[in-house]
């Protein structure tokens, strides 16, 4: 049981380029979100996903996109990448957050020069 | 609008001695809280978690937490810390909605 998969574990990117992060989850959880983790700020909620075809805003939103296509899939996608948005992003899953928790994957390390 | 503090941004302790990881959050009814575990290089691990119920609740690890409402408080205890402790922790609390708020970690180191 792989849980949740985040790949790639590491990324460098120019400033305005593009990409996506991919998050997959095989223990069929309707929620899924993305946080960054950011030096002495916690971890702040990107977007979130209820379900297949439902997404809706975080904290944080602005320059991500999301979309949710399938259950196992949520990717998440920088449209034009700036030096803000180096961090550490987090994508979790649950079968009921309020009383399950999340089950998180191990992060991908983006660095943007 | 609901706030979450760790007030203490690390902490040190030495090995078999007990540990206590403060957590306060400010929300107006009983909101749902969690504490979570990160080794580095790491995801977050839950640790254990309170929504209702006995207010002293266990989870892996040999912690325990308690929820104090009068103090607005979910406090992480641990009789006796292992090296294998060292991490940092994560209090965070949600509404009943999906989104939770997260505090901004103490980091917990364990001396031989």
């Amino acid at each position: 049981n792989a849980g949740v998969t985040q790949t790639p574990k590491f990324q460098v990117l120019k400033t305005g380029q593009s990409m996506t992060l991919q998050c997959a989850q095989d223990m069929n959880h309707e929620y899924m979100s993305w946080y960054r983790q950011d030096p002495g700020m916690g971890l702040r909620l990107i977007h979130y996903s209820v379900g297949a075809g439902i997404t809706d805003q975080g904290e944080v939103p602005n320059g991500y996109n999301v979309s949710r296509s399938t259950t196992e899939d949520f990717p998440l996608r920088l449209l034009s990448a700036a030096p803000s948005q180096t961090s550490v992003y987090f994508c979790a899953s649950s079968n009921g957050p309020n009383l399950h928790g999340y089950t998180f994957g191990s992060g991908t390390r983006l660095t943007v020069v | 609008a609901q706030s979450v503090t760790q007030p203490d941004i690390h902490i040190t302790v030495s090995e078999g001695a007990s540990l206590e990881l403060r957590c306060n959050y400010s929300y107006g009814a009983t909101p749902y809280l969690f504490w979570y575990v990160q080794s580095p290089g790491q995801g977050l691990q839950l640790l254990l978690k309170y929504f209702s119920g006995d207010t002293l609740v266990q989870g892996i690890k040999g912690f325990e937490a308690e929820f104090k409402r009068s103090q607005s408080s979910f406090n992480l205890r641990k009789p006796s810390v292992h090296w294998s402790d060292a991490a940092e922790y994560f209090c965070a609390v949600t509404s009943g909605t999906y989104k939770y708020i997260f505090g901004t970690g103490t980091r917990l180191k364990v001396l031989a």
